[in-house]
């Protein structure tokens, strides 16, 4: 089956422009949740939707924002880009969210803010 | 947040048995034992997962204390394809870890041919 596919791999904006990135989950998944990786602070949770309701947020400030679709498709966009804010942006889906199911996630898009 | 402490790093050679080892003293009755891992250049992998009793599957073995302050990752044959970082990560349904996984440092495996 196919798994979790974000788009686009690769991005590169400009310091105060914004940003969408998308998550299509595994098939029959219901949770999507959404990572930030740095060299400097490893992976943080940004927040995590099931069911088209934000359940979990991260302590990031509110120029990170989410939003889940029907399907489950997941987009996070991040609007008035900062230099901190190039990092992989990893996306991970699950059945259900809870804690006896694993999360599979997709390959990141990696974002470069100049 | 519930914590867990790993090695920074380990190392073994190519086909050997590999044991990465985690402690999770303040571990709750409800909270179950993760594994990841994070090959260079992608996202985290699941590994295994585990509440009490061990448990195998096609990647990994969890062995699991009796009074789940600790835990153990076995690698049966270690090979170069397993060299990444692992995380061991402890979850439940409740409140802040509910949808999320705290990832720490993780344990840098290095396999040698």
């Amino acid at each position: 089956k196919a798994g979790v596919t974000q788009t686009p791999r690769y991005l590169i904006k400009t310091r105060g422009q914004q940003v969408t990135l998308s998550c299509s989950p595994i098939s029959g998944h219901r949770s999507v949740s959404w990572y930030q990786q740095t060299p400097g602070q490893g992976l943080q949770f940004l927040f995590e939707y099931f069911s088209e309701t934000q359940r979990n947020k991260g302590n990031f400030p509110g120029r990170f924002s989410g939003r889940q679709f029907s399907n489950s498709r997941s987009e996070m966009n991040v609007s008035t880009l900062e230099l901190g804010d190039s990092a992989l942006y990893l996306c991970a889906s699950s059945l259900g969210g809870q804690s006896n199911y694993g999360y599979t996630f997709g390959s990141g898009t990696r974002l470069t803010v100049v | 947040d519930a914590k867990t402490t790993q090695p920074n790093s380990m190392e073994s050679n190519e086909e050997e048995p590999v044991h990465l080892p985690c402690n999770h003293s303040t571990i709750s009755g409800t909270d179950y034992i993760h594994w990841y891992r994070q090959l260079p250049s992608q996202g985290p992998e699941y590994v295994i997962h585990g509440l009490t009793s061990n448990v195998n599957n096609r990647m990994a073995s969890l062995a699991i204390a009796e009074d789940r302050k600790s835990s153990t990752l076995i690698l049966h044959r270690a090979t170069l394809r397993d060299a990444a970082v692992y995380y061991c990560i402890l979850r439940d349904d409740r409140g802040s870890t509910l949808g999320r996984l705290y990832f720490g440092r993780g344990t840098q495996l290095t396999v040698w041919p």
